[in-house]
């Protein structure tokens, strides 16, 4: 099945030390999307990739970085993680970014910051 | 962005059908009502979504009001896997194009299917 897989679904990291997460997508969709999800908060977007196009949420702070090597990969990057960054981190993908297009999400990866 | 107003939390018994209502008064006209869900510690799965007419899938049923200022989800027979929260959200474009359009989540409405 066409799918989003998130690796790993658990990430423990230390305060400070640079972490990565992965996403990869079977469906070949255009548009790759991170959300953040702290506990008991809706999701809220981070940044998205359309084909190799970067799109920053104008609130994302500077700590958070992207890098989508293909059409199938994108990571994730905490570049200096604090114990406020400890949330659910959501991949998303789309075939296009229309209104239209639904967006179908992978399972997540909850970071933990210690 | 159109707003969202959704119940904080209801109640649904296995079998009936659970209804779940949206109001998004300032909608605008090429806005999209999307609806997803989302499990506990899951990432949120994809319902249905809608312009102007009402939408049907194996999931579930999109009720939009003539004047597109309300919503309804319809799960036809609920069973204890639909107990999850329930998003309804208004997607909007950053630009003319309609491209660059995001998922704005708001707080949700928390179903409980019981039996």
């Amino acid at each position: 099945d066409a799918m989003v897989i998130q690796n790993p679904r658990y990430q423990v990291t230390q305060f400070g030390k640079p972490v990565t997460l992965s996403c990869s997508q079977t469906l070949n969709h255009n548009v790759m999307y991170w959300y953040q999800q702290k506990s008991s908060q809706a999701p809220k977007l981070l940044f998205h990739y359309y084909d190799k196009d970067f799109n920053n949420e104008a609130d994302t702070p500077d700590n958070f970085q992207s890098r989508r090597p293909n059409t199938s990969f994108c990571f994730l990057d905490i570049r200096s993680p604090g114990l406020g960054d400890a949330a659910m981190y959501l991949c998303a993908t789309s075939r296009d970014p229309g209104l239209a297009r639904p967006q179908y999400f992978g399972p997540g990866t909850r970071l933990l910051v210690l | 962005d159109a707003k969202t107003t959704q119940p904080p939390s209801m109640d649904c018994a296995e079998g009936r059908a659970a209804n779940l209502p949206c109001n998004h008064s300032t909608i605008s006209g090429n806005e999209y009502v999307y609806w997803y869900r989302q499990i506990h510690s899951q990432g949120p799965q994809y319902i249905i979504h809608g312009l102007k007419n009402n939408e049907t899938n194996e999931m579930a049923s999109l009720i939009i009001t003539e004047d597109r200022k309300s919503s309804t989800l319809i799960l036809p027979h609920a069973t204890l896997r639909d107990t999850a929260v329930y998003y309804c959200i208004v997607r909007v474009s950053s630009r003319r194009d309609g491209t660059a359009s995001k998922l704005t989540f708001g707080t949700g409405t928390r179903l409980q299917v019981t039996l």
